[in-house]
């Protein structure tokens, strides 16, 4: 069974630094490609960050660049989403999800963590 | 950046309804569509991939049509179960998901 399962967590002050991490479990985690994705109190799902299969790639939604950092540890078979200098507009819920690629049909989000809650708040 | 625009935000009907959303890219985005069901306090659900593919698992009053820039959900027969929120998302260049409808009972 694919098991993915955030944690870190928290309330921080702003301009504070969080660690998010994300533990996978059930399948072969070095060839998936991995993403976050967020959603804040009462609105929608924001995607903020992809990263490849061997880490070589990363990309990011433009109001974090600069101050997240995807990484991820294969031998670990771990996610991990390094968030410095928060903002209150990045209060929300911080979900670690696998991407499924095909060549005939590109990728969607096949499996989704269950989420962990970040407040940054004073 | 491609922006994704859905509507409705939101729209209510009842049990055994046919309901249809629908996605607009802001540039062509060949078939890279996918459609996401989520209910409160739990994770999205992959309905639809690649425009039209539905997912394992997922009921067949479930489909997805279009390319290109426009795309639509259609949801035949509506189940008690299918009152949630829905979102597209396109994975032509990195990833946006539209801003959400709400299907709620009338």
């Amino acid at each position: 069974e694919v098991q993915l399962v955030e944690s870190g967590g928290g309330l921080v002050q702003p301009g504070g630094s969080l660690r998010l991490s994300c533990a996978a479990s059930g399948f072969t985690f070095n060839i998936y490609e991995m993403n976050w994705v967020r959603q804040a109190p009462g609105k929608g799902l924001e995607w903020v960050s992809y990263i490849s299969t061997s880490g070589s790639t990363v990309l990011y939604t433009d109001s974090v660049k600069g101050r997240f950092t995807i990484s991820r540890d294969n031998a670990k078979n771990s996610l991990y989403l390094q968030m410095n200098s928060l903002r209150a507009e990045d209060t929300a819920v911080y979900y670690c999800a696998r991407d499924y690629r095909s060549q005939e049909f590109g990728t969607r989000i096949d499996y989704w963590g269950q989420g962990a809650l970040v407040t940054v708040s004073s | 950046d491609i922006q994704m625009t859905q509507s409705p935000s939101s729209l209510s009907t009842s049990v055994g309804d046919r309901v249809t959303i629908t996605c607009r890219a802001s540039q062509s985005i060949s078939r890279y569509l996918n459609w996401y069901q989520q209910k409160p306090g739990k994770a999205p659900k992959l309905l639809i991939y690649a425009a039209s593919n539905l997912q394992s698992g997922v009921p067949s009053r479930f489909s997805g049509s279009g390319s290109g820039t426009d795309f639509t959900l259609t949801i035949t027969s509506l189940q008690p179960e299918d009152f949630a929120t829905y979102y597209c998302q396109q994975s032509y260049s990195s990833r946006t998901f539209g801003q959400g409808t709400k299907v709620e009972i009338k």
